[in-house]
């Protein structure tokens, strides 16, 4: 079984400017997250996906984050534009079910010089 | 609001040396209770879960965490590590069902195993 595909692994970019991530999870997984991972923190989460809508995105800044769920499958995370602060990796995961397993992608490294 | 606390931001332990990492949790009420490991430049991967039951769990490589109501603690041990468990341990708790499945993640623990 495959497992959660992010790209790109690693990015850099200067601030103002605009990225995005992509994110493709296990097939079958209804619910899909992404956390962001600031340097010695733990993951936080920014939003959380149930199929195509929104569950949680309480977290998400929503003046230059946002994100999109297409066809309750691959996702996409855009920061436009990007802070210095927003240099973090960017984790996706998803869960089959409410259990709390999530499988995590390897992440997306972004560096906000 | 769930918080986790992970006291020791580093642990050093030569190999085949047992090891604690400790774990402790805000809520008063029930939650679920993972430890998940993080190799260089990797995802996190699970290496177990409390959902109910028995207090002691089992899982990968040779990891034990005990579920201790009381003090409200998940300590993750393991009776003799190796080089290759080097890694960043994080602990989570979540909401049970009801509580949408997110997990609130501790700041991490580096296990550094020395020969």
């Amino acid at each position: 079984e495959a497992g959660v595909a992010q790209s790109p692994r690693y990015k850099i970019i200067e601030k103002r400017q605009s990225v995005a991530f992509w994110c493709n999870p296990i097939s079958g997984h209804a619910t899909l997250y992404w956390y962001q991972q600031i340097l010695g923190q733990g993951p936080k989460l920014l939003i959380q996906f149930q199929n195509n809508g929104v569950v949680d995105d309480s977290q998400l800044p929503k003046d230059r984050f946002s994100a999109e769920r297409l066809k309750g499958v691959d996702s996409t995370l855009k920061i436009q534009p990007a802070k210095l602060e927003d240099s973090a990796v960017y984790l996706c995961a998803s869960s089959r079910g409410v259990s709390g397993e999530l499988f995590f992608g390897e992440g997306s490294r972004l560096t906000v010089l | 609001a769930q918080s986790v606390t992970q006291l020791d931001s580093q642990v050093p332990v030569f190999e085949e040396a047992p090891v604690e990492l400790r774990c402790n949790y805000s809520s008063s009420v029930s939650v679920y209770l993972f430890w998940y490991v993080q190799y260089p430049n990797q995802g996190l991967q699970l290496l177990l879960k409390y959902l109910s039951g028995s207090t002691l769990v089992k899982g990968i490589n040779g990891f034990e965490a005990e579920f201790n109501k009381s003090q409200t603690s998940f300590h993750l041990r393991k009776p003799s590590v190796h080089i290759s468990d080097t890694a960043e341990y994080f602990c989570a708790v979540s909401d049970p069902p009801g509580g949408g499945n997110k997990l609130t993640f501790g700041t991490g623990t580096q296990l550094k195993v020395e020969l």
